[in-house]
């Protein structure tokens, strides 16, 4: 089984600025097979990214997803009150398939 | 419109079994792998099973893997998970997703899975 580890656990940033987030695989995943959600409390999560650096339709720019092998990085360039949310990233290289532990994005 | 839409959820005593079902509508639900996920309360994702599009390969989490079954009626646009032997720590919001593209594109609004006594 992949274990797919985020940090940070909580990023607490003000709008307008960047966050950085990581996901790191416990082996190495094919970047195709590399996808990043958003979750807001009491909603079903949003596909943000897919293939590691697509962004899913209706995505904004803002995003942009990265990294191979074993390690992936989300990017947040601006952040917008919207934004703030749990992300994680999940792999389906390999079955089981599998998810992070999740990045807490909250305001400062 | 594409929706996924989960049923099935309630409170059961633990032993007992229940079944989720998931409508699909405004796609071609015959041509997409589909998985189930779970949320604890408090906690993150867990995904649970998947199944392809014509069924014929199916792959579990170890935590459920031999009381949960998945399953699909393409011919209903229906994804199903048979749940037996639950136990309190299957109490969660319970999900159906779409695959496409190596992700989960549509997602339903969940159902809710509480197993107490």
């Amino acid at each position: 089984e992949i274990v797919l580890t985020q940090s940070p656990g909580t990023l607490s940033l003000s709008p307008g600025e960047r966050a950085t987030l990581s996901c790191r695989a416990s082996q190495s995943v094919s970047s195709s097979t590399l996808a990043w959600y958003q979750q807001k409390p009491g909603q079903a999560p949003r596909l943000l990214i897919y293939g590691a650096s697509t962004r899913a339709t209706g995505i904004p720019a803002r995003f942009s997803g990265s990294g191979s092998g074993t390690e992936f990085t989300l990017t947040i360039s601006s952040l917008q009150s919207e934004d703030f949310a749990v992300y994680y990233c999940q792999q389906f290289v390999n079955w089981p398939l599998t998810f992070g532990g999740g990045t807490k994005v909250e305001i400062k | 419109q594409v929706q996924l839409v989960e049923s099935g959820g309630g409170v059961v005593q633990p032993g007992r079994s229940l079944r989720l079902s998931c409508a699909a509508s405004g796609f071609t639900f015959s041509r997409h792998g589909m998985h189930w996920v779970r949320q604890a309360p408090g906690k993150g994702l867990e995904w649970v099973a998947l199944i392809t599009a014509d069924g014929s390969n199916k792959d579990y989490a170890d935590s459920v893997k031999g009381r949960f079954t998945i399953s699909r009626d393409n011919s209903k646009n229906t994804l199903y998970l048979q749940m037996n032997g639950l136990r309190a720590d299957d109490t969660a919001v319970y999900y159906c997703a779409r695959e496409q593209m190596w992700a989960s594109d549509i997602w339903g609004q969940g159902t809710v899975v509480t197993v107490s006594s």
